[in-house]
């Protein structure tokens, strides 16, 4: 199975911050890489898919970038309904695997 | 806009299964899949398995080979989800999700159900 490690596991920021979460595989994946944004009680959301492919209704000031083994997620602004927990998937190969989860708190 | 809506809140004795359905709203899943993810209290997520119903074919993680079977009644446009010999383990909140592409199993998912909560104790 395809490990995903994503970092930090938690991240303290302030609305219209810019901030970076970091995904890993433990193999390439080339751009198979998908990220969700999960709030509490509530399913995930789709928010960029094929690493740098924003999801329809998704707001701009979200993206992606990488390839191979590492990725990133953006978020450029952030604001008050951002702060939730991101997921990195990759969908390289079955089994389909999440990262650990990314906290973002407001500071 | 298909929606994703899934039975009701189980609660489940140790040993016993437990089954769970997806029903598409609002229209059908023509030929896109649909997958099981799972999320264990305070956890992350886990993928289990998936179906595309308009062709039968199905995947199953290896960790849950033999404890779980997805089916589909295209009669009904609804996929379900039976899980075997439960442990404790197994308490989690069961999503089902719809895939981005048609035709394919085990890519992005762009719709998500409520979610039902399964307690095994």
């Amino acid at each position: 199975d395809i490990q995903m490690t994503q970092s930090p596991s938690s991240l303290s920021a302030s609305v219209g911050d810019r901030v970076t979460i970091t995904c890993r595989a433990s193999q390439s994946i080339s751009t198979y890489l998908n990220w969700y944004q999960q709030k509490p009680g509530k399913a995930p959301k789709l928010l960029i898919y094929a690493a740098s492919n924003l999801q329809s209704g998704v707001p701009s000031r979200f993206s992606g970038s990488g390839s191979g083994t590492d990725f990133t997620l953006t978020i450029t602004g952030l604001q008050p309904e951002d702060f939730a927990t991101y997921y990195c998937q990759q969908s390289s190969s079955i089994p389909i695997t999440f990262g650990q989860g990314t906290r973002l708190e407001i500071k | 806009q298909v929606q994703l809506v899934q039975s009701g809140a189980e609660v489940k004795k140790p040993g016993s299964s437990v089954k769970v359905s997806c029903k598409a709203s609002g229209g059908t899943f023509s030929n896109y899949g649909i997958s099981w993810v799972r999320q264990a209290p305070g956890q992350g997520l886990q993928w289990m398995g998936g179906i595309i119903p308009i062709f039968g074919a199905r995947k199953y993680a290896q960790k849950f080979q033999g404890r779980v079977t997805i089916a589909t009644d295209e009669s009904t446009s609804t996929v379900y989800m039976e899980l075997s010999s439960l442990r404790s383990e197994d308490t989690a909140i069961y999503y089902c999700a719809r895939e981005l592409y048609s035709g394919v199993l085990g890519n992005a998912f762009d719709i998500w159900g409520q979610g039902t909560m399964v307690t095994v104790s």
